[in-house]
């Protein structure tokens, strides 16, 4: 059972646009959540990471929030590049340590066109 | 500067014939992690090293194993590869004393079984 949801499963903005990306989980305990930006054929490299009830992050033109008891976090992105077309995936961790599981949403894929 | 490198980046293979992944990392870190990543699908974690010689399978095991010599190594075999292990392969490290188990991934290996 997917343990972690993200919507939309893809999203087409233009250049300059700012667009939310939603990520829901059912994971217990919920530690922390990261943010991973995957380009095409590349790896995951993370973007920020939650950890408190209501936390807020900021990276730039990324800033993310997280719901604790709702269980929800979304990702802004303001401003759009065409670099920023990449895959984004929510990641929830069980533990605070490398000996925590990690349990990976399935991704949105944002395409910024000009 | 820190990373993780992956060889080979593309590879084919028959059904039946053996494969050989091999992960490195520049960073000293004691965890080492193996996933699989197919379209529409989270992440899914195949096994984890927690150092040299000490591994433990991860949620889809079956038809992998591991091999972990030296700490910045970490190997993943297919013995007799099957058409449904076609996959894009990522590896990934993390410190026990790393940002909330922040893991530092690969460019993945792309792997076709025919």
């Amino acid at each position: 059972k997917t343990q972690v949801e993200q919507s939309p499963q893809s999203l087409v903005v233009r250049q300059g646009e700012n667009c939310v990306l939603q990520c829901n989980y059912s994971v217990t305990p919920d530690n922390h959540l990261r943010w991973f930006k995957q380009d095409t054929g590349k790896g995951l490299v993370s973007l920020t990471v939650l950890v408190h009830e209501n936390d807020k992050t900021s990276n730039g033109r990324y800033s993310a929030t997280l719901d604790k008891d709702a269980k929800h976090s979304t990702l802004h992105i303001t401003a759009t590049l065409l670099d920023d077309t990449a895959t984004y995936i929510c990641v929830v961790g069980d533990r605070g340590s490398a000996l925590g599981r990690l349990h990976f949403g399935a991704g949105t894929q944002l395409i910024v066109i000009p | 500067d820190m990373k993780v490198t992956q060889m080979p980046r593309y590879l084919i293979k028959r059904m039946g014939e053996n494969v050989l992944l091999e992960c490195g990392q520049d960073m000293s870190h004691e965890t080492m992690y193996w996933y699989r990543q197919d379209p529409g699908l989270g992440l899914q974690l195949i096994y984890i090293s927690y150092d040299v010689d000490s591994n433990s399978e991860g949620d889809i095991p079956k038809g992998y194993r591991v091999s972990r010599k030296k700490r910045e190594h970490f190997s993943l075999i297919l013995d007799s590869a099957k058409t449904n292990q076609t996959s894009v392969y990522f590896c990934a490290s993390s410190s026990r004393t790393g940002n909330y188990a922040e893991q530092f991934f690969g460019p993945g290996t792309r792997l076709t079984v025919l």
